[in-house]
């Protein structure tokens, strides 16, 4: 299957401070990108899906100014928690499908910790 | 909110087959199952997909009933390795840029 990686694995952060995590496609072009959060013992919660060369679009509930999404290249996504705080210690999961697919493949995660 | 139902744990025994229910009553004509799985602290791994005909992989059998609201993800020979949250999901033919939407998922637990 297509292979999806992010970085970094797992940060840990001051309170006030941003975090960027990045989102990559390795072998293959994705339009379209996903970025999901997961709280311990919780499902996955899509936050919002990031279009190439377009603004994201939110879910209902997500705060667009502080999780900014840039998807600036067809392999690469980032993530940037603005201003983090306790409570946006997460696990930050990406997915992305391969445009001639129909499936979507998700990368390994990166756990937040805010101080 | 999710359009499955899911038992939220189920154990089985290593070496036997594990069988993993699904309800979906309210799928529509036009939309697939698709089922991944969530190993502890890694990300989702997609499994298997499905319209209306059974489908197989190396991972997986998948079995969806004719009238399409439910269907049975089967492990035929399970591991230690295959515990893990399984997740059911009902999304429509709009390709890979579809969003996925997770229930609650089963917690399957092989024991030795």
């Amino acid at each position: 299957g297509a292979v999806v990686s992010q970085h970094p694995s797992w940060v840990i952060c001051k309170s006030g401070t941003s975090v960027k995590i990045e989102c990559r496609s390795l072998d293959f072009q994705a339009t379209t990108m996903f970025w999901y959060r997961q709280f311990p013992k919780q499902s996955l919660m899509l936050m919002a899906t990031s279009n190439e060369g377009s603004k994201a679009t939110y879910e209902q509930g997500v705060e667009k100014d502080k999780f900014l999404i840039n998807h600036a290249s067809l392999t690469l996504s980032t993530l940037t928690v603005t201003s983090a705080h306790p409570e946006d210690s997460s696990f930050y999961i990406c997915s992305a499908p391969p445009t001639t697919q129909e499936t979507q493949y998700f990368g390994p995660g990166t756990r937040l910790l805010v101080l | 909110d999710a359009k499955t139902t899911q038992p939220p744990s189920m154990d089985c025994a290593e070496g036997r087959a594990a069988n993993l229910p699904c309800n979906h009553s309210t799928i529509s004509g036009n939309e697939y199952v698709y089922w991944y799985r969530q190993i502890h602290s890694q990300g989702p791994q997609y499994i298997i997909h499905g319209l209306k005909n059974n489908e197989t992989n190396e991972m997986a059998s998948l079995i969806i009933t004719e009238d399409r609201k439910s269907s049975t993800l089967i492990l035929p020979h399970a591991t230690l390795r295959d515990t893990a949250v399984y997740y059911c999901i009902v999304r429509g033919a709009q390709g890979g840029s579809e969003k996925l939407v997770f229930g609650k998922g089963t917690k399957l637990t092989v024991n030795p």
